[in-house]
């Protein structure tokens, strides 16, 4: 299996724009999940799918991001406008049906730079 | 919220040292707890998943142990390696299906 495939790994942008994340999960696991990692705040779960529905958005920092999950092996977690604060690597990770034994998989990770 | 914290931030040590690394949590509550390691702009690999029934999990030099009572966790790493070098995360799952992360122990093993 090809692992969790994120795109782009490395962006960069002025603030204002509007960035899109990309995320595949592995094929057959149920549950996605979106986490930002900066040094002050170390890992934030921000976003988690299950069965392509958002189940708990609550770390969604503000309107300004958005997550949708249109189908079982594609995600995109979207800012719009960036602010330089953004600036971080965004995570997407996967996980397969059985919940309480389940391991979380993670992939190499998008770093964003707002600039 | 549940709160994990680990200690130390960082550790340097001699090759061939055994070490410990510390995960503290403040609802026992949990599910399970895994362990990831970190290489520096990789994303993170799962060493260990203890579910919240188990004592402990072993994986070649690792080891991780869980005391829900106390609210700990410990890794333990035998005979390190320079290719132990890496962050190494803590992580509770405490309700649903969400993971609260601890900011990681930054491991060197020197020559």
């Amino acid at each position: 299996d090809a692992g969790v495939i994120q795109s782009p790994r490395h962006e960069v942008t002025e603030m204002g724009q509007e960035v899109t994340l990309r995320c595949k999960p592995i094929s057959g696991h149920d549950y996605l999940f979106w986490y930002r990692q900066t040094m002050m705040r170390g890992l934030e779960l921000l976003i988690y799918f299950n069965n392509n529905v958002p189940i708990d958005d609550s770390g969604m920092p503000e309107d300004r991001f958005s997550a949708k999950m249109p189908n079982a092996s594609f995600s995109t977690l979207k800012i719009q406008p960036s602010e330089p604060r953004d600036s971080a690597v965004y995570f997407c990770a996967s996980s397969p049906r059985t919940r309480r034994a389940g391991e979380l998989f993670f992939g190499e990770g998008s770093r964003l730079t707002v600039l | 919220k549940q709160e994990v914290t680990q200690i130390p931030a960082a550790l340097s040590v001699p090759e061939g040292e055994n070490l410990v690394l510390n995960c503290s949590f403040t609802d026992s509550a949990i599910y399970n707890l895994q362990w990831f390691r970190q290489d520096p702009g990789k994303g993170l690999t799962s060493l260990l998943l203890i579910q919240s029934s188990q004592r402990e999990q072993t994986s070649g030099r690792l080891n991780a142990s869980l005391d829900k009572s106390s609210g700990r966790s410990t890794l333990y790493i035998a005979a390190s390696q320079p290719g132990d070098s890496a962050t190494y995360l803590c992580a509770v799952y405490y309700s649903g299906y969400a993971l609260n992360f601890g900011k990681g122990t930054s491991l060197l093993v020197t020559p």
